[in-house]
């Protein structure tokens, strides 16, 4: 298993200004995963941050709207910026597991829950 | 998008009865997944199935899949107040999961 931290828990913000999220987690891994889960609703996957190269973006996320930064293996920051009222969700970081048996399982961070008003 | 749609969205159960939610999907999988949330924090793994599996069982917890039907179910026995949680179906792609919607699970003392 893998053990993530995140930074902030949460946060209250104004809108037009930007948060940046830290995922920490306690060994090395390929890929991290970004999601974000609007309030009563499922998790949605932001982006994918390899080390090295730049995030992969799924449809509906763009690069300047939520910037990724994967300086290596154990580090990644989201930011969400120019907010609005609508990025109030919660954002999760997780990885995949490092194991054989649980190469297709991911783990999760805590999740910074945002509040923009 | 979401690939999986769960019932139902609520379940509000007595202590020691025993709660059953179901998943569909739309595409052809790998495996599935089980996971559980307890109040918005980050998610917790429960239980995999891997696409050739028809059952499997991990403590409290029985999962099925009907390929054919692309529905799977998950069975927690004899329930406690701790089981309060939402609990999410997520599909494989590649390098990626994409949940379901959710059921909001309610264990009433």
């Amino acid at each position: 298993s893998a053990v993530i931290s995140q930074k902030p828990s949460r946060d209250i913000c104004q809108r037009g200004t930007s948060l940046t999220i830290q995922c920490q987690v306690d060994s090395q891994v390929t890929m991290m995963f970004w999601y974000r889960q609007q309030p009563g609703q499922s998790l949605t996957l932001i982006a994918t941050a390899n080390q090295g190269s730049e995030a992969t973006y799924e449809s509906g996320f763009v690069i300047d709207k939520f910037p990724i930064s994967r300086p290596n293996l154990t580090f990644s920051t989201l930011t969400v910026s120019n907010m609005s009222p609508e990025d109030s969700s919660i954002y999760l970081c997780s990885v995949q597991g490092r194991t054989s048996g649980e190469g297709e399982t991911q783990y999760f961070g805590p999740g910074t829950r945002l509040l923009v008003l | 998008s979401q690939q999986g749609e769960e019932d139902p969205q609520a379940l509000s159960i007595q202590e020691g009865e025993n709660a059953t939610m179901n998943c569909s999907y739309k595409t052809s999988i790998n495996n599935l997944q089980w996971y559980r949330q307890n109040s918005g924090r980050g998610l917790v793994h429960l239980i995999l199935i891997r696409s050739n599996e028809r059952e499997k069982h991990s403590g409290r917890l029985r999962v099925t899949l009907d390929t054919s039907k692309k529905s799977s179910s998950l069975l927690i026995t004899a329930s406690r107040a701790a089981d309060t949680a939402s609990y999410f179906c997520a599909t494989d792609e590649p390098e990626k999961l994409t949940f379901g919607t959710g059921t909001r699970l309610t264990i009433i003392p």
